[in-house]
């Protein structure tokens, strides 16, 4: 069973555009939310959280959207750059005692 | 400060053997966590680890299995194997008390090949 439900598998964006990955989750217990960026041959990397107190929290280029009530949260990625091309994975857990579940990751390529 | 080190990064067993993984967490870091990631399935939580203790499981058959060592190392260990078992298998540590608590800080992983 997939607690956090992530779409779309993957997306072709072209430079300088709006990248945009959601997720979705049921457990109503889930209060911590990270995105992950993993690039080929390397483990994934803390790209942004997030937790419930807030609707929004930004970070250059990355702004993270949340949705409590709909159960949902969602990436954008701002002026997108080749560079930016990589596997990023949602994911949640609860009250820091359980263990971190991923969404199946959503590959991004960002073309020229 | 080194980074969390997996080894062996690159291994092929065949079916019916087992394999050992080890990780070596980020210094100071007592909580070590394993995913097994998959281009299907994505990273799914097998088991994670504080301070010696076992805190979580995920749901995999007891051929997978873990342990820690008092000086936080941490290896898995898969009997058996099948060939759906090749995957590339991530160690994370962090300094909270499971990976839910905080910043999870991963290896580049072993790729396990089963033929």
């Amino acid at each position: 069973q997939q607690q956090v439900k992530q779409s779309p598998q993957s997306l072709i964006v072209q430079k300088g555009g709006i990248s945009i990955i959601n997720c979705a989750y049921e457990n109503t217990a889930f209060d911590y939310f990270p995105w992950y960026q993993q690039f080929p041959g390397k483990g994934p990397a803390l790209l942004i959280a997030i937790r419930p107190d807030v609707s929004e929290k930004k970070e250059g280029r990355f702004t993270i959207s949340f949705n409590k009530s709909a159960k949902q949260f969602s990436l954008h990625i701002m002026d997108s750059q080749p560079g930016d091309s990589a596997t990023y994975f949602c994911a949640a857990s609860a009250s820091g005692n359980t263990p971190l579940v991923f969404g199946k990751g959503t590959r991004l390529s960002v073309i020229a | 400060k080194a980074g969390v080190t997996q080894t062996p990064r690159y291994l092929i067993k065949t079916r019916g053997q087992q394999v050992t993984l080890s990780c070596s967490p980020i210094s100071g870091h007592r909580s070590v966590s394993w995913y097994q990631q998959t281009p299907g399935q994505g990273l799914q939580f097998l088991f994670e680890y504080f301070s010696e203790t076992q805190r979580n499981k995920g749901n995999f058959p007891g051929r997978f299995s873990g342990r820690q060592f008092s000086n936080s190392r941490s290896e898995m260990n898969v009997s058996t194997l099948e060939l759906g078992d090749s995957a590339l298998y991530l160690c994370a540590s962090s300094s909270g008390l499971t990976s839910g608590a905080g910043e999870l800080f991963f290896g580049e992983g072993s790729r396990l090949t089963v033929l």
